[in-house]
């Protein structure tokens, strides 16, 4: 079985401070590794994953997360905070191909980006 | 490129009645999922398909629950009755079979319904 722990439901960091969100997942297999952003009454977008490689991942906007096996962590980073930023943030694992690729869920993390 | 379509984006109904909900996912893609999304929680999923074929349904409370994908293009996915604790967004992703370089799943904005 797999699951994803964000810790902090709710993140706030003021506007050009450093963003870390927090993801731990537990797994008995290597895991892929997702983050996604969802904005108010929008679907889910794809920051970030990872798969097999390189442990430290670029994404989209800014963000990037990197694979610790050691700590079976997966923490979202970005150096410096935007208003655009604010939303709320999905860490996901999946285990292809046994899974058929689908996505366990965190409960999320919103962030909040004050002036 | 037009991304996965949801329709409607607000349902309210009262309880005991039908509902559905319909996905059209981004051309090309084989595989089609549909999540539920409680209030403060993170999606969970309902169903997924490969094709026209459900290979996952153990979450589907299928009492209540069903769906289909004649086609293998776009689903429905139905509630009859539906309950009060059934108030939550129903999201509809799609992705590639196997999904390509790490299974990028694409979601559409989402049903949100309201059970009264």
């Amino acid at each position: 079985a797999q699951s994803v722990t964000q810790l902090g439901s709710h993140v706030s960091v003021s506007e050009g401070a450093l963003v870390l969100l927090r993801c731990n997942y537990s797994s008995s297999v290597p895991p892929y590794l997702f983050w996604y952003v969802q904005y108010p009454n929008q679907g889910l977008q794809l920051l970030l994953k990872y798969t097999t490689g390189a442990t430290l991942v670029k994404g989209i906007n800014g963000f990037e997360a990197e694979f610790k096996k050691s700590e079976t962590s997966f923490h979202l980073t970005k150096p410096s905070a935007h208003m655009s930023d604010a939303a709320e943030y999905f860490c996901a694992v999946s285990h292809p191909p046994n899974s058929g690729y689908a996505l366990n869920f965190g409960k999320g993390t919103s962030l909040l980006v004050t002036p | 490129e037009a991304g996965v379509v949801q329709s409607p984006r607000y349902k309210i109904i009262e309880k005991k009645q039908p509902v559905a909900f319909w996905c059209n996912p981004i051309s090309g893609h084989n595989t089609l999922y549909w999540y539920l999304q409680n209030l403060g929680q993170g999606p969970e999923l309902l169903i997924r398909y490969e094709n026209e074929e459900a290979v996952d349904d153990s979450q589907l409370p299928k009492d209540r629950f069903s769906a289909e994908r004649l086609k293998g293009v776009d689903s429905t996915l139905k509630i009859q009755p539906a309950e009060l604790g059934d108030s939550a967004v129903y999201l509809c992703a799609s992705s590639e079979i196997g999904g390509g370089a790490g299974n990028e799943q694409f979601f559409g904005p989402g049903t949100r319904l309201t059970v009264l």
